[in-house]
């Protein structure tokens, strides 16, 4: 099957700043790629999803202005969470549609946060 | 939107018995069905998937069953082993749009 790269997969940062998590599509060109977040023992919610080359469409309740997702080539998606605060800490997944597929969602290994 | 409501939260079952998890869904539009077997830290794996074309679908001791009128499909385990012991989620899609996740369910299988 089709493989999603998901970079980095532990990130300690301190409040305040700036992380940045890549999602990259290694055998496949992805149209869309969406970014879920996951609460320790909940289940995953959609975050955003992201279209190559157009702005992101962001789901009811998520800060616009505080996860930053672009999506500038068919196989690369970041998602950047500014100005971490602790209850940005969780663990964010991306995952990705291929062009030619006829549906199944291929997800990255997943991206642990904690802010201290 | 839709909305997937999955049941039992946590399910305990003996190695060798079979184990079920039902999920219903609100839209009626939805046409795809993935399963996905969650271990702790891990990314979600597809372990199966239907489509609504598609009543039933089996693979070894992992079965699905749909029921588009009752909106309902359920993910059925045979001969469980303690590797089997993860968090599973269903859920449910319309075309290619997102990918609605149920809450998933903590299955544990005792030796």
């Amino acid at each position: 099957g089709a493989v999603v790269s998901q970079h980095p997969s532990r990130v300690i940062c301190k409040s305040g700043t700036s992380v940045k998590i890549e999602c990259r599509s290694l055998d496949f060109q992805a149209t869309t790629m969406f970014w879920y977040r996951q609460f320790p023992k909940k289940s995953l919610m959609l975050m955003a999803t992201s279209n190559e080359g157009s702005k992101a469409t962001y789901e009811q309740g998520v800060e616009k202005d505080k996860f930053l997702i672009n999506h500038a080539s068919l196989t690369l998606s970041t998602l950047t969470v500014t100005s971490a605060h602790p209850e940005d800490s969780s663990f964010y997944i991306c995952s990705a549609i291929s062009q030619g597929n006829t549906g199944e969602l291929f997800f990255g290994e997943g991206s642990r946060l904690t802010v201290l | 939107g839709e909305n997937v409501e999955q049941h039992p939260s946590t399910l305990s079952v003996q190695e060798g018995d079979s184990a079920v998890i039902k999920c219903t869904y609100s839209d009626s539009a939805s046409n795809y069905f993935p399963w996905y077997k969650q271990e702790l830290g891990k990314r979600p794996q597809l372990i199966i998937d239907i489509r609504s074309n598609v009543g039933e679908k089996k693979d070894q001791r992992i079965a699905v069953t749909l029921n588009k009128t009752a909106k309902h499909f359920s993910l059925h385990i045979t001969e469980t082993q303690p590797e089997d012991s993860a968090v599973y989620f269903c859920a449910a899609r319309t075309g290619f749009q997102k990918l609605v996740f149920g809450t998933g369910t903590r299955l544990l299988v005792s030796p």
